[in-house]
């Protein structure tokens, strides 16, 4: 198993361009995140979903979108990048969205620079 | 306002001492606790959780974590810390009733662990 993969690794942005980061997972998880890692700060929540077709918004979600079209695939949306967001990425899955006990897998990240 | 608190930003020890870094939180209702590693650039590892049970709980590496309810403290440690245990250290605490499943974490406690 490939884990949780995520790309690019590395992006630098203009303020108003759009892109979307990658978030991919082999192992049937249900429940899939994205957080964000700025210094200081420890993560923060931004969207998560607990399934095909389901998403909702975590604690930090103005300026980002997600959808859950399949099992595997978790994309995070910058719709206009703003400095702001300048940060580290990270996606994150776990077995089972029932399961509050089940551990979170994270992938590699993805450090993001907008300028 | 949930908060987990992390108060040390760096811990120095020799290699061959014992080592603990500190984690308390702020949330309500027997959360579950979890602590993640994280080596440069790389993403987030799981260590150990506490879920219930036995307030000593063992995990990967050789590190291992006890949990005091009526502190709502969770330090980590270790008998005998290696040069390669250098990483930054994330608690992280997860309330049982959240919907969302979230991670509360942790601003994170850099290891320094010196030959």
């Amino acid at each position: 198993n490939a884990g949780v993969t995520q790309t690019p690794k590395f992006q630098v942005l203009k303020t108003g361009q759009s892109m979307t980061l990658q978030c991919a997972q082999d192992m049937n998880h249900e429940y899939m995140s994205w957080y964000r890692q700025d210094p200081g700060m420890g993560l923060r929540l931004i969207h998560y979903s607990v399934g095909a077709g389901i998403t909702d918004q975590g604690e930090v979600p103005n300026g980002y979108n997600v959808s859950r079209s399949t099992t595997e695939d978790f994309p995070l949306r910058l719709l206009s990048a703003a400095p702001s967001q300048t940060s580290v990425y990270f996606c994150a899955s776990s077995y089972s969205s029932a399961g509050s006990t089940d551990t979170q897998y994270f992938g590699p990240g993805t450090r993001l620079t907008v300028l | 306002a949930q908060s987990v608190a992390q108060p040390e930003d760096q811990v120095n020890v020799a290699e061959g001492n014992p080592l603990t870094v500190k984690c308390t939180y702020s949330v309500s209702g027997n959360p579950y606790l979890f602590w993640y590693v994280q080596y440069p650039n790389r993403g987030l590892q799981f260590l150990l959780k506490y879920i219930t049970g036995d307030n000593l709980v063992k995990g990967s590496y050789g590190f291992e974590a006890e949990f005091n309810k009526s502190q709502t403290s969770f330090h980590l440690k270790k008998p005998s810390a290696l040069v390669s245990d250098s990483a930054l250290y994330f608690c992280a605490v997860r309330p049982r009733m959240d919907s969302s499943y979230k991670l509360i974490f942790g601003s994170g406690t850099r290891l320094l662990v010196r030959p």
